[in-house]
């Protein structure tokens, strides 16, 4: 069974460009979270989508946005980059939020991650 | 605002040592999760802890979890170079397992 997968894996943009991450969850899953892992803040969540519809979000600015299709897949846009967006951008995919089924169903599997530097 | 702690944040130990991470966190949750990081690379899932008193082993790693004193233990067992890596906690309290609050990390460094 094919794992999260996240393309791109390395990006490099500049200041004030716009940028799009795009995430395939594990088949079957339809849950997807995002997350922004950086040396100085840590792994913070920034959002998470389940049937089309983003359930829960974090303490991030406007710039960030997403959205999940119909199949699942995911994508993130982060506008009007900024240096501090340097990060490694981590895509997750449960099966159903909230399931509390057998091991494992519960958990969120994370994607390889797209690096993302901001000259 | 739900805070998780972790420490150390940094533990070098001997091959074949034994030693504790702890992660404490600020708010009732029944969901707490580990997951493992190394270099460079993403999370790998350790366990999953949904009740208070549970506890989990896979090899030399243990974890348990104790929701009223909301503080979760992961024990280390006869430590060995390859358990080398980055050690997360994370506790859910939306209640869809889908909304991680991360601890800091614990940076674990086994020497031979």
């Amino acid at each position: 069974k094919a794992g999260v997968t996240q393309t791109p894996r390395y990006l490099i943009k500049t200041r004030g460009q716009q940028v799009t991450l795009s995430c395939s969850p594990i088949s079957g899953h339809r849950s997807v979270s995002w997350y922004q892992q950086t040396p100085g803040q840590g792994l913070q969540f920034l959002f998470e989508y389940f049937s089309e519809t983003q359930r829960n979000k974090g303490n991030f600015p406007g710039r960030f946005s997403g959205r999940q299709f119909s199949n699942s897949r995911s994508e993130m846009n982060v506008s009007t980059l900024e240096l501090g967006d340097s990060a490694l951008y981590l895509c997750a995919s449960s099966l159903i939020p909230g399931w509390r089924g057998a091991s494992g169903q519960e958990t969120q599997y994370f994607g390889p991650g797209t690096r993302l530097l901001v000259l | 605002e739900l805070k998780v702690e972790q420490n150390p944040l940094f533990l070098s130990m001997q091959e074949g040592k034994n030693y504790t991470i702890y992660c404490n966190y600020s708010t009732t949750s029944d969901r707490l999760y580990w997951y493992r990081q190394d270099p460079g690379k993403s999370l790998e899932s350790l366990f999953v802890l949904l009740s208070n008193g549970a506890v989990k082993q896979e090899g030399r790693l243990m974890a348990s979890l104790d929701t009223k004193a909301r503080l979760s233990t992961l024990h280390i067992t006869a430590a060995v170079h390859d358990l080398s890596a980055t050690y997360f906690c994370a506790v859910d309290i939306s209640g869809t397992a889908s909304k991680l609050t991360f601890g800091t990390g614990t940076r674990l460094q086994v020497t031979l």
